[in-house]
């Protein structure tokens, strides 16, 4: 099957940093990914859709500035999350669309701010 | 807006009991349903899928039908083992020709024990 990949898989940084987690299709092309992110014990929620080349699209709540995200390839998505608190911590996962197929998804960054 | 529902975790059973994690769906147009599942720190598997009334899907001794009329697609399997628990998510896609983002249900934890 297809295969998205997530890098880093867990990282821990300072409040007040920025970090930039990447989410890499490795054997298809994908116009479009979705950012989800899961709190514990707790369901996925999508938080945006990044397409090629155009700006991303946020869901309801979502703050765009705060969580950047730049899909400048067709094979590279990345979500930024600038100015970290500890109320970001959570567990970020992607997934890539291939088309005629259904979603893949990455393995999933664990972010820990502290 | 679209949406799914399953029933409240955690489920625990004994090795070798049967499995049921009901689910249903709201959606405005006719989607595709997923189950995935998500082992202890890792990210998201698909199991199983069904695109249209009464598909069946399966994979790994898992189940489950696409039921229109009941808007249900509820999850079996005849025999769990230890290497089943899990956290089990159903899930739909409203997009036919081409996969769109996924909306999650809440999850069901299941613990087997030997």
């Amino acid at each position: 099957g297809a295969v998205v990949s997530q890098h880093p898989s867990w990282v821990i940084c300072k409040s007040g940093t920025s970090v930039k987690i990447e989410c890499r299709s490795l054997d298809f092309q994908a116009t479009t990914m979705f950012w989800y992110r899961q709190f514990p014990k707790q369901s996925l929620m999508l938080m945006a859709t990044s397409n090629e080349g155009s700006k991303a699209t946020y869901e309801q709540g979502v703050e765009k500035d705060k969580f950047l995200i730049n899909h400048a390839s067709l094979t590279l998505s990345t979500l930024t999350v600038t100015s970290a608190h500890p109320e970001d911590s959570s567990f970020y996962i992607c997934s890539a669309i291939r088309t005629g197929t259904e979603a893949f998804f990455g393995q999933g960054t664990r972010l820990t701010v502290v | 807006g679209d949406s799914v529902t399953q029933m409240e975790g955690p489920v625990t059973l004994s090795e070798e009991a049967f499995l049921t994690i009901n689910c249903t769906y709201t959606a405005t147009g006719y989607p595709s349903l997923f189950w995935y599942v998500q082992y202890p720190g890792e990210g998201l598997q698909l199991l199983l899928k069904a695109t249209k009334a009464d598909d069946k899907g399966s994979n790994k001794g898992f189940e489950a039908t696409y039921r229109k009329e009941t808007t249900s697609f509820h999850l079996e399997k005849g025999s769990v083992q230890v290497s089943d628990s899990a956290v089990y998510f159903c899930a739909l896609s409203e997009t036919k020709t081409s996969y769109d983002k996924v909306i999650f249900g809440p999850g069901t934890s299941l613990s087997v024990i030997p």
